[in-house]
C-alpha cells in the first residue's frame, strides 16, 4: 500500500513552453500532497503544499504564477510549469500523506526529470 | 525555519561494515523520516520514527525526540545499499518535511 505514481517521468521541452506534472495517489486517499524540487547532488526543497479543493501554499521564493498547482480529487495533484526556461531544469518530485492511523508518514513518487532547452 | 544536518556527507565502507548515520535537527518535531534515494531518484521509505527505536532487518533507527537527533544504523552492508540517505522532519498538523543535507553512502567490495 501507499503507493505514488507520476506522469511523465521524463520530458525535454523547448524554452517558453508549458509541462504538466501528474501526482497520483493510487491505492489511497490523500487530503494533502506536497511538490519538492531537487538540483543535482542537493537536497530536496519543498515547493508547494497542495490541499484538495483550495488553493496550494507556496514556500517562500517559488513563484506561484509560474508553478501552478491543482489539486482536484483525493487522489490526483498536478504542477504545471509555465512558460519553462533553462533555469525551470530539475528533478521534481511529489509526496502524499497517508494517514490511516493519524500518522502523517509521507510516500513519494518517482520523480520527474524536466529538461528545458 | 527547523535546521536539519546530516553527517557524515560521505561515507565509503567495504561490504559486510556497519555504519552510523547522525541527523541532528534545530527544534521539536513530530514527523521524523528516513529514506533511500536509489540511483534513479527514487525516494523509498526506511522508516517513519518521530520517537524511539525501530528495527527492519539489517537496519534500526533511533530517534531521541528530546536532545532533537536520530540515528540510523546499517549492519553488514551491501553494494545496494549505496545511495543517498535523507532524513526529513515535520512539525505541527501541515507537516511538510524539511530534509537533511543528505549522507552519501557507497559501499564496495
Amino acid at each position: 500500500g501507499a503507493v505514488v505514481s507520476q506522469h511523465p517521468s521524463r520530458v525535454i521541452c523547448k524554452s517558453g513552453t508549458s509541462v504538466k506534472i501528474e501526482c497520483r495517489s493510487l491505492d489511497f486517499q490523500a487530503t494533502t500532497m506536497f511538490w519538492y524540487r531537487q538540483f543535482p547532488k542537493k537536497s530536496l526543497m519543498l515547493m508547494a503544499t497542495s490541499n484538495e479543493g483550495s488553493k496550494a501554499t507556496y514556500e517562500q521564493g517559488v513563484e506561484k504564477d509560474k508553478f501552478l498547482i491543482n489539486h482536484a480529487s483525493l487522489t490526483l495533484s498536478t504542477l504545471t510549469v509555465t512558460s519553462a526556461h533553462p533555469e525551470d531544469s530539475s528533478f521534481y518530485i511529489c509526496s502524499a500523506s497517508f494517514a490511516p492511523s493519524g500518522s502523517n508518514e509521507q510516500f513519494f513518487g518517482p520523480g520527474t526529470r524536466l529538461t528545458v532547452l | 525555519g527547523i535546521q536539519v544536518e546530516q553527517s557524515p556527507p560521505d561515507l565509503i565502507l567495504q561490504e559486510g561494515a556497519n555504519s552510523t548515520l547522525r541527523c541532528n535537527f534545530s527544534d521539536s518535531v513530530n514527523n521524523l523520516q528516513w529514506f533511500h534515494q536509489n540511483p534513479w531518484g527514487q525516494l523509498i521509505n526506511l522508516f517513519y520514527i518521530p520517537s524511539g527505536t525501530k528495527q527492519n532487518g539489517r537496519l534500526s533507527a533511533t530517534t531521541v525526540a528530546t536532545e532533537r537527533y536520530s540515528l540510523l544504523y546499517i549492519s553488514s552492508s551491501q553494494t545496494t545499499d549505496s545511495g543517498v540517505y535523507f532524513c526529513a522532519v515535520g512539525r505541527g498538523t501541515a507537516s511538510k518535511l524539511t530534509f537533511g543535507t543528505g549522507t552519501r553512502l557507497q559501499v564496495t567490495l
